[in-house]
Order: structure tokens, then sequence, then C-alpha cells
């Protein structure tokens, strides 16, 4: 079965440092992969997507994530966290119409 | 292009009422979903459908119904609201297997 797991359930970093948001997935076969980032009370949005080819793929906002299927991972992340970077991040495997998405990390940005 | 749409923002429900939560897309989009968004468990899929006509349970389908007699629109219909059924619910679209799901703003619904 699908499933996707995000350790860290909340992540506070001071604004200009790095940020690495992990994920671990376990799918039958060739994953599609996506980061979607939530606002409070918004919609989701997406930030990045893999597919196929280079594992390390760039995304929105700055934002990137690598592939290793060796791990079983899609970590995303950030050089330097802005104060606008506060929000909530999953991790979604599958395609289609049918996702299946982790618990979700709760990001804090300190000044 | 508005995207994907939902209606209504909120509702608030008494056990035991009925309701349909709108969804729509002007995408053309063939698959559509809906997910339920409960704290701590992420999002979770109720049904979906790959085209007109074509519709199939996810994760969580029991209590819900749906329906897709057009492209564009997927309503999802409680057919006797439960106070576990309290939770915001997202309408998402795309294009294929292979591409990124499209996310509607989402409803918030209360059912006491």
């Amino acid at each position: 079965a699908q499933s996707v797991t995000q350790p860290d359930i909340h992540i506070t970093v001071s604004e200009g440092a790095s940020l690495e948001l992990r994920c671990n997935y376990s799918y039958g076969a060739t994953p599609y992969l996506f980061w979607y980032v939530q606002s409070p009370g918004q919609g989701l949005q997406l930030l990045l997507k893999y597919f196929s080819g280079d594992t390390l793929v760039q995304g929105i906002k700055g934002f990137e994530a690598e592939f290793k299927r060796s791990q079983s991972s899609f970590n995303l992340r950030k050089p330097s966290v802005h104060w606008s970077d506060a929000a909530e991040y999953f991790c979604a495997v599958g395609g289609g119409n049918k996702l299946v998405f982790g618990a979700g990390t709760i990001l804090r940005v300190k000044s | 292009n508005a995207g994907v749409t939902q209606t209504p923002k909120f509702q608030v429900l008494k056990t035991g009422q009925s309701m349909t939560l709108q969804c729509a897309q002007d995408m053309n989009h063939e698959y559509m979903s809906w997910y339920r968004q409960d704290p701590g468990m992420g999002l979770r899929l109720i049904h979906y459908s790959v085209g007109a006509g074509i519709t199939d349970q996810g994760e969580v389908p029991n209590g819900y119904n749906v329906s897709r007699s057009t492209t564009e629109d997927f309503p999802l219909r409680l057919l006797s609201a439960a106070p576990s059924q309290t939770s915001v619910y997202f309408c998402a679209s795309s294009y294929s297997r292979g591409h990124e799901q499209y996310f509607g703003p989402g409803t918030r619904l209360t059912v006491t």
C-alpha cells in the first residue's frame, strides 16, 4: 500500500537559516512525488514535482527537492528561509487523481 | 481561468441533515477528486473520477456519494451528516495521471 511519512510535525527555523523537510514514501512502482504548501485558511499550492529524470528538482519560491530511490525519500530544501515561508508543507505520492499525503509539517520562522 | 472553484466556503449542519458540496473546474481536466483534511492526518481521498460518468471510491468513502455528469462538475453529497464528518473538504482536478492536481480553496464543514 502507498504511504507517506513526514517525521517532523513541527519545525522552527530562524529567518535566513537553511531548511530541510523530510519525506519518506512507500510505493509499489516508480512514484510521482509532490510537495505542496498550505498557508492558514488557504488551499494547497504545488511547490514542485518529480516524475522522472534528474533527481534534483527545482520548484517555486526557491525550494528544491531531491529524490533518492535507495532511501525512498524526497526531502524538501531551501537555502535561506523567509518569514513568508511559514506554512504547512505536505509531501504526496501518486498521480492523476489519487494522491496519498503525509500528515504535514508545520514550519515556524522566527525573526 | 477560474481554476477549481468550491461552494460554499463554510457550512454548519445538524446531525442527520444532508447537503451537497459543489466543485467545478474550467480547465477541461478529466480527473477530479475529493479529499478531506483533518488535523494531523493530512488529506485523505474520499472519491475520485477519471471522466464523465466514471467514479470510484477512495480511502474514506463511507457517508459520501458522488456523481460526474459533466467534465466540469463533481459534486460531493453527504447523505446524513455526522459529527465525524466535521472537516475541511478540498476538490482537486488534474489533466491526467502524469500531471499534478490543482486544488480548490476548500469548504469548512461543521456538523453539530
